[in-house]
């Protein structure tokens, strides 16, 4: 079965850094795009970045666009984000997230989160 | 940017229909997806496509979308309906994915 299992979060000061990671099984990794998407607990959904299978391709929201970086490792099954200069705005639930096929198509496999605090 | 819209909230009576707007300029040129959100829990596809349902979801659960208006209709609702519904699309001008604000359903 298709699993998706974030590592990472952390209570992080303002201005640090941090990255996450998240380990899939259950499909064959390489042949999909995936994502990172937040939610502030109690509150919506906010997409953070996608990147496309080969990782050729990747896309940012403005609000985090220069200072995180999505990543893949297809051999080891693997998605990264790393995230720079963090403010209280970034606090959020990060879940990874897989497309069911092209980047216009819907999600249909997410993970349980991480929880990412940024305070002083 | 691409905006959607939604109702913050829906109430629906148990056994009878609830209807869940998601609005924006031109939506019905899109595909949209529909997520259901339970407390404590990630989201869970509901519909895909517009109109599409995934393996597992009850036949209760349909969507439509044309003009400026897609539509996520819960027939027969039962109280384990009860969650956040958010919709969600991909806009092609701007490459990003865009979710909508969310409606919180209540069957009671």
């Amino acid at each position: 079965q298709v699993q998706l299992v974030e590592s990472g979060g952390a209570l992080v000061r303002p201005g640090g850094s941090l990255r996450l990671s998240c380990e899939a099984s259950g499909f064959t990794f390489s042949d999909y795009n995936m994502n990172w998407i937040r939610q502030v607990p109690g509150k919506g959904l906010e997409w953070v970045s996608y990147i496309i299978s080969s990782s050729r391709h990747t896309s940012y929201a403005d609000s985090v666009k220069g200072r995180f970086t999505i990543s893949r490792d297809n051999a080891k099954n693997s998605l990264h984000l790393l995230m720079n200069s963090l403010t209280a705005e970034d606090t959020a639930i990060y879940y990874c997230a897989r497309h069911k096929g092209g980047i216009a198509s819907s999600i249909d496999f997410w993970g349980q989160g991480t929880l990412v605090t940024v305070s002083s | 940017s691409y905006v959607l819209t939604q109702a913050p909230s829906v109430s629906v009576a148990p056994g009878q229909t609830a209807r869940i707007t998601c609005g924006g300029n031109n939506i019905g040129s899109k595909s949209v997806h529909w997520y259901q959100q339970k407390p404590g829990q990630a989201p869970l596809l509901v519909v895909y496509d517009d109109t599409d349902r995934p393996l597992g979801i009850p036949e209760r659960f349909s969507g439509s979308n044309s003009g400026n208006t897609a539509t996520l209709t819960i027939s027969r609702a039962e109280a384990g309906d009860e969650a956040d519904y958010f919709c969600q699309i991909w806009d092609g001008s701007s490459d990003h994915q865009v979710f909508g604000p969310g409606t919180q359903v209540t069957v009671l």
